[in-house]
């Protein structure tokens, strides 16, 4: 089993929706990651938190919204979203975001997104 | 240019038998680390097996193992006795240390491997 929980597992909303989704981990770990994934192709990264700070924004456009309230909880807020914008969008930790180039991303289920 | 390569468009394996899938890394960072993680078709990534730069020994986890190759810059993954559980997309990826943002991961386009029974 993961241990990198996302929720919910699938989501259909429409283009004037807001939705969350939402990301939690228990492993201590203080770096958090967004992820973009299309079908057949590998993740994009969207966003870094490092530490509960923004650290890396991937150009991701104003639709998309991260927030992290805490060390454990990593949230993508979503408003107006494109039909393009259909995707599988994982969420991931690692043990030290400080340069640690052998800890592995850890990553959830993922949540399965289509706009309508 | 792309960071990490992977040519093989799609792999075949007769079940228990073993297969290679290739990867190739291109970097300037003396400290990078390289990883293969498992996409099946629920989507879930799992991460299979890492390799560090300065390490001397080639790594391996259970079935799977690391021909690691620094000179040619080649990390390929060798999967032992194929299991129909094997089926999946595999992605080669990388984390640098001096270049770029070091929290970054980046994969390779992956390669699909399918177990035949």
């Amino acid at each position: 089993d993961t241990e990198v929980t996302q929720t919910p597992k699938h989501l259909v909303m429409g283009m004037t929706n807001k939705k969350s989704l939402k990301c939690e981990q228990h492993m201590g770990h203080r770096a958090m990651y967004w992820y973009k994934q299309k079908a057949k192709k590998p993740p994009e990264l969207m966003f870094v938190y490092s530490y509960e700070k923004l650290s890396i924004n991937e150009s991701v456009p104003s639709r998309f919204s991260p927030e992290c309230p805490n060390s454990s909880l990593l949230n993508l807020h979503l408003h107006a979203l494109q039909p393009e914008d259909s995707a599988l969008y994982l969420c991931a930790s690692s043990q030290d975001p400080r340069g640690s180039y052998n800890s592995p991303l850890h990553f959830g289920n993922g949540t399965r997104l289509t706009v309508t | 240019a792309q960071k990490i390569t992977q040519t093989q468009p799609g792999m075949f394996v007769q079940e228990k038998e073993a297969v290679t899938l290739d990867c190739t890394y291109d970097t300037s960072d003396p400290s990078y680390g390289l990883f293969w993680y498992k996409q099946p078709s629920s989507g879930e990534m799992i991460f299979l097996i890492y390799q560090g730069s300065y390490d001397q020994q080639n790594a391996t986890e259970g079935r799977y193992s690391l021909n690691f190759q620094k000179a040619r810059k080649s990390a390929n993954l060798v999967i032992s006795a194929s299991q129909l559980g094997d089926s999946a997309m595999y992605f080669c990826a990388m984390r640098e240390v001096f270049t770029g943002a070091n929290s970054k991961l980046t994969f390779g386009k992956g390669i699909t491997l399918s177990v035949r029974p």
